[in-house]
């Protein structure tokens, strides 16, 4: 299984609303990454879960909540957004040798995140 | 913070025609990856290039990697209307940072 799944696949959500994107992995994987993605640019990192630890944030808001439960699962709870963060969120895995990532990252099909 | 620049930003080629993007990045790396993406979904891992290897081949794809000039090419032979997509590179970063960090990607259109 080389699968990453990412729920739901698309979701529309209110500025007061709280909400949970989900990303599970069965690869073994000890790397996990979310990473969003606006029209036409590349994908950027949020944060970076290692051994289930968080391991990088990159500066994201607070509304932006990381949670990983087990090696497998990468969540990101979602509350107060603003319609700026309309965008694709991915959520990434790999292994780990040491400090250096010396396979691929294996990406989920991401979920289309409508703030209104 | 993006560390590979794609080149160019786009291209439109007739399908049986082969396809070259390009890739510079700034810092040192450990190793550097070409992923697609069709139209903006997940991203598909397509071939990783390690820093003491100069060319490598899967299927239909050569990808080259020059560390004295920082930079990196793709190479699409015979390409295909399914090639459509959208190709990023990405590096591991320098420290030795494991994380993929992408460029701002080359949007290929393969016409029938």
């Amino acid at each position: 299984d080389t699968e990453v799944t990412q729920t739901p696949k698309h979701l529309v959500m209110g500025m007061t609303n709280k909400k949970s994107l989900k990303c599970e992995q069965h690869m073994g994987h000890r790397a996990m990454y979310w990473y969003k993605q606006k029209a036409k640019k590349p994908p950027e990192l949020m944060f970076v879960y290692s051994y289930e630890k968080l391991s990088i944030n990159e500066s994201v808001p607070s509304r932006f909540s990381p949670e990983c439960p087990n090696s497998s699962l990468l969540n990101l709870h979602l509350h107060a957004l603003q319609p700026e963060d309309s965008a694709l969120y991915l959520c990434a895995s790999s292994s780990r040798g040491g400090t250096v990532m010396n396979t691929e990252a294996f990406f989920g099909q991401g979920t289309r995140l409508t703030v209104v | 913070s993006q560390q590979g620049e794609e080149d160019p930003q786009a291209l439109s080629i007739q399908e049986g025609e082969n396809a070259t993007m390009n890739c510079s990045y700034k810092t040192s790396i450990n190793n550097l990856q070409w992923y697609r993406q069709n139209s903006g979904r997940g991203l598909v891992h397509l071939i990783l290039i390690r820093s003491n290897e100069r060319e490598k081949h899967s299927g239909r794809l050569r990808v080259t990697l020059d560390t004295s000039k920082k930079s990196s090419s793709l190479l699409i032979t015979a390409s295909r209307a399914a090639d459509t997509a959208s190709y990023f590179c990405a590096t591991d970063g320098s420290g030795g940072s494991y994380i993929p960090t992408f460029g701002r990607g080359t949007s290929l259109i393969v016409h029938p």
